[in-house]
């Protein structure tokens, strides 16, 4: 149990486009959902949680306005980057959370972006 | 100074070693420790998580934490190729379920035949 799936594993797009990825918790509700970008050879850092129903909190640095995320369902999560440029490739990954204090987050596949 | 300081190797060692990955961290609110494995281009798996300071063992993985020192470790012993991925520590100060993770860099391990 505890599958977390993320649509599409890869992307490849052009510069000033948008992209959407889903992530999406399969056999579980998640009560918060995370995301996460990782460059290579780099950790990963958060960039927001969200809770179903209400609006993500991001972490400093990240703008709101470009990476726009909806938690609209204890399943679903999406993030939209908007207007993609070139710095935005990378490695983003969800995770999600059930909720309950012995549980953990339970990670997406990841997700590849490519800006050309 | 990051928060978690972790070495990024590649670590190569024969099948059947021990194999010992650490983790510095600065941040003395951390309270939960997990060790997570990533595959090439997949997204993170736990392995081990610890609370407060302590060793705890699960199968060939044992993860020891010293919060006296900053310092936690994972240990794999009778290492196999299929270990071979990369390892990242990760802390967090409230839970680790709905608290924010830091994670450190990685180390690649490499297992040999």
């Amino acid at each position: 149990g505890a599958v977390v799936s993320q649509h599409p594993s890869r992307v490849i797009c052009k510069s000033g486009t948008s992209v959407k990825i889903e992530c999406r918790s399969l056999d579980f509700q998640a009560t918060t959902m995370f995301w996460y970008r990782q460059f290579p050879k780099q950790s990963l850092m958060l960039m927001a949680t969200s809770n179903e129903g209400s609006k993500a909190t991001y972490e400093q640095g990240v703008e709101k306005d470009k990476f726009l995320i909806n938690h609209a369902s204890l399943t679903l999560s999406t993030l939209t980057v908007t207007s993609a440029h070139p710095e935005d490739s990378s490695f983003y990954i969800c995770s999600a959370a059930r909720g309950g204090s012995t549980d953990t987050q339970y990670f997406g596949p990841g997700t590849r972006l490519t800006v050309l | 100074q990051k928060e978690v300081e972790q070495d990024p190797g590649p670590l190569s060692v024969p099948e059947g070693a021990i194999v010992s990955l650490n983790c510095t961290y600065s941040n003395s609110a951390f309270q939960y420790f997990m060790w997570y494995r990533q595959y090439s281009r997949k997204g993170p798996e736990l392995l081990m998580y610890t609370y407060s300071s302590g060793n705890k063992e699960d199968g060939r993985f044992t993860a020891q934490v010293d919060k006296s020192s900053k310092y936690i470790s994972l240990f794999i012993r009778d290492s196999q190729p299929s270990d071979s991925a990369t390892y990242l520590c990760a802390m967090s100060s409230e839970s680790y379920n709905t608290d924010k993770l830091i994670f450190g860099t990685g180390t690649r391990l490499q297992v040999f035949p």
